[in-house]
Parts: C-alpha cells; structure tokens; sequence
C-alpha cells in the first residue's frame, strides 16, 4: 500500500494560489491519485483525481510528475470558505488493492 | 437521491454496552467502508467490503465487527463498548467502475460516539 505524507498545517491568504504537496514513493503502477477535502463535522468530499500529468476541474488541478511519486494539489485565489483539512489518497481503485487508507492530512487556515 | 444515510447521528454509550451502527447508501455502490476519527485526527480504517457477502479488516478493526448481507447496507457492530471507541465514525461507498473518478467515495454525515 502507497504512504503518503503531506505537511502538516499550511496558512494562506484570501486571493492566492496555494499548492499542497503529497508525496507517495511506492506508488504502484495501477494506483490512481485523489484528493479531498473535509470542513469540521463533515465527511470528506472528493475534490480531483489523476493518474498522471495534469488534470483540471472547476476547482482545482492536479499535476504529478512523470515519476509518479508526488502530486500536488493547486487551488487557484482561495477564499476563507477553503479553510479545510485537505486529504491525498492513492489507490488502486480497480483492482486487488481495495484499502483506502487515508494520511495525516493538510489542514489549510485561510486569513482574511 | 439520499447517497449514503448513516444512523445514529449522535449516541451515548455505557462502558460495556453493544450497539449497531446503520449504513445505508442508494447509489448501488460496489465498494463500502468504514472509517473512524478522532478528534482533531485523521481518518482511520476499521472495516471495508468489494460486495455483498465479503469483508475485510482495515487498520484498527479491534473491537468491531460488519457484516454485508446486502448492496446497500453495511452495518459496523461494536461490542462491549470501551472509552477508547469515542469517536466519529464515517461510512462511505464507491463504484467500481472505470471512468474519471472512479476512486470517488461517497460519506455519509457521520455518527458522533462518546462512550461514558
């Protein structure tokens, strides 16, 4: 199973991009990469998923680099509502491996 | 569409006393687990199951125990209730199918456990 590790904590402010990075060394060749998010007293909520390269959505994007063994998470002009704890997941979704194990997590303090 | 539905939302135990919590999600969802979080933590997997008729451990199953008898239900079972057992447990599903978020997991709103 791919371990990830993320910073901690990360502070911010209304307006900038900020990137969380995760990085995942054993990675295997079937594992996808996701991220979450989770607001307190909420269940996580799926936020963007790659396997390489970069992917975009209206949210986020997601660029992992051709070795596959980090990903980082850019959130564009963050706002206070982005204060969250933000989850990297990697799994292989469609296969053997069907533990979801999630990291520490980033929590995010965005400051007006 | 109701996702997926947890029952109790809130619960108060005594030490040593068994409760069942419910998991119920719509979405004809191969994939469901369970997960727990302690305050100001991050989550923790107890069980999880590929379908109806199997399960398997996560990384603190101790204390608990599931069953699947159904797609749509996945119940989490814990006996003798114990302090350490406080915290907020998260059901959650996903398809197995291919497709751009296919690791999307779907959580229910949480059941928030303190055992006095």
């Amino acid at each position: 199973l791919a371990k990830t590790t993320q910073p901690i904590s990360m502070d911010s402010y209304e307006g900038q991009e900020v990137n969380i990075t995760c990085s995942h060394n054993n990675i295997a060749t079937n594992d996808y990469i996701t991220w979450y998010q989770q607001f307190p007293s909420q269940g996580p909520r799926f936020i963007i998923q790659g396997y390489k390269t970069k992917v975009t959505n209206e949210v986020a994007s997601l660029f992992i680099p051709a070795d596959r063994k980090s990903s980082t998470l850019s959130l564009p002009r963050v706002s206070l509502s982005d204060t969250a704890v933000y989850y990297c997941l990697v799994g292989n979704y469609g296969g053997a491996t069907n533990k979801l194990i999630f990291g520490t997590g980033t929590l995010l303090a965005v400051q007006p | 569409n109701a996702g997926v539905t947890q029952t109790p939302k809130f619960r108060i135990l005594k030490i040593g006393q068994s409760m069942t919590l419910q998991c119920t999600q719509d979405m004809n969802h191969n994939y469901m687990y369970w997960y727990r979080q302690d305050p100001g933590m991050g989550l923790k997997l107890i069980y999880y199951s590929v379908g109806a008729g199997i399960t398997d451990k996560g990384e603190v199953p101790n204390g608990y125990n599931v069953s699947r008898s159904t797609t749509e239900d996945f119940p989490l079972r814990l006996e003798l209730a114990a302090p350490s057992q406080t915290s907020v447990y998260f059901c959650a599903s996903r398809s197995g199918t291919s497709g751009t978020r296919t690791g999307e997991l779907f959580f229910g709103e949480g059941s928030r456990l303190t055992v006095l």
